[in-house]
């Protein structure tokens, strides 16, 4: 059964940091790896999808690599800001007939410091 | 574009009352899902659909009933709440299972059963 791990559960930071967030999963048969934002009462915007032939992907100051042959994915922030600060949380479609049991993980919540 | 769409956004139930979750949404997606969110439990999926007419369980299915007649909406049904359903929930949906679109939220719906 997969399982997906975000470790920390939350980091605070100073504003200009660059931050590394990361992401494992113990099944490496997956279709892809989505990364989320989630602000406080709202529900998850997409981020980056990175489809399991592709290394990683990058939008704007976020840039996410996938290694799955280690079960892992880092979420890259440069530069961060304090509207920076939100849960963010990956996602894994498992390959195969669980492929719509899309599993999540339960999130790193980020606080970046004026 | 709408997106997805919730109703209601909050909701107070007695034990052993009924209610149904609303979920639309206007981007003609095959796949739908419900999750439930928990604090320290992540994302949980109870029910998905991968088009009209088609359902499956997820994770914690059990105390909630789905149907899909029409691609665009996805209801959840609580048939007798308790307590233990107390907690906020996300429809999102997708272009289809098992592909490579990214996954998308609704603002959630927070239940309250005393």
């Amino acid at each position: 059964k997969q399982e997906v791990t975000q470790i920390p559960a939350a980091l605070s930071v100073p504003e200009g940091e660059n931050l590394v967030l990361n992401c494992s999963f113990t099944d490496s048969a997956i279709y892809n790896l989505q990364w989320f934002r989630q602000d406080p009462g709202k529900g998850l915007t997409s981020l980056l999808l990175i489809q399991s032939s592709q290394r990683e992907q990058t939008s704007g100051r976020l840039n996410a690599s996938l290694d799955k042959s280690s079960g892992r994915s880092t979420l890259y922030i440069a530069a961060s800001q304090p509207g920076d600060s939100a849960t963010y949380l990956c996602a894994v479609p498992p390959r195969g007939s669980s492929a719509s049991k899309i599993i999540f993980g339960s999130g790193t919540r980020l606080s970046i410091r004026p | 574009n709408a997106g997805v769409t919730q109703t209601p956004k909050f909701q107070v139930l007695k034990t052993g009352q009924s209610m149904t979750l609303q979920c639309a949404q206007d981007m003609n997606h095959e796949y739908m899902s419900w999750y439930r969110q928990d604090p320290g439990m992540g994302l949980r999926l109870i029910h998905y659909s991968v088009g009209a007419g088609i359902t499956d369980q997820g994770e914690v299915p059990n105390g909630y009933n789905v149907s899909r007649s029409t691609t665009e909406d996805f209801p959840l049904r609580l048939l007798s709440a308790a307590p233990s359903q107390t907690s906020v929930y996300f429809c999102a949906s997708s272009y289809s299972s098992g592909s490579n679109s990214p996954l998308h939220f609704g603002n959630g719906t927070r239940l309250t059963v005393t």
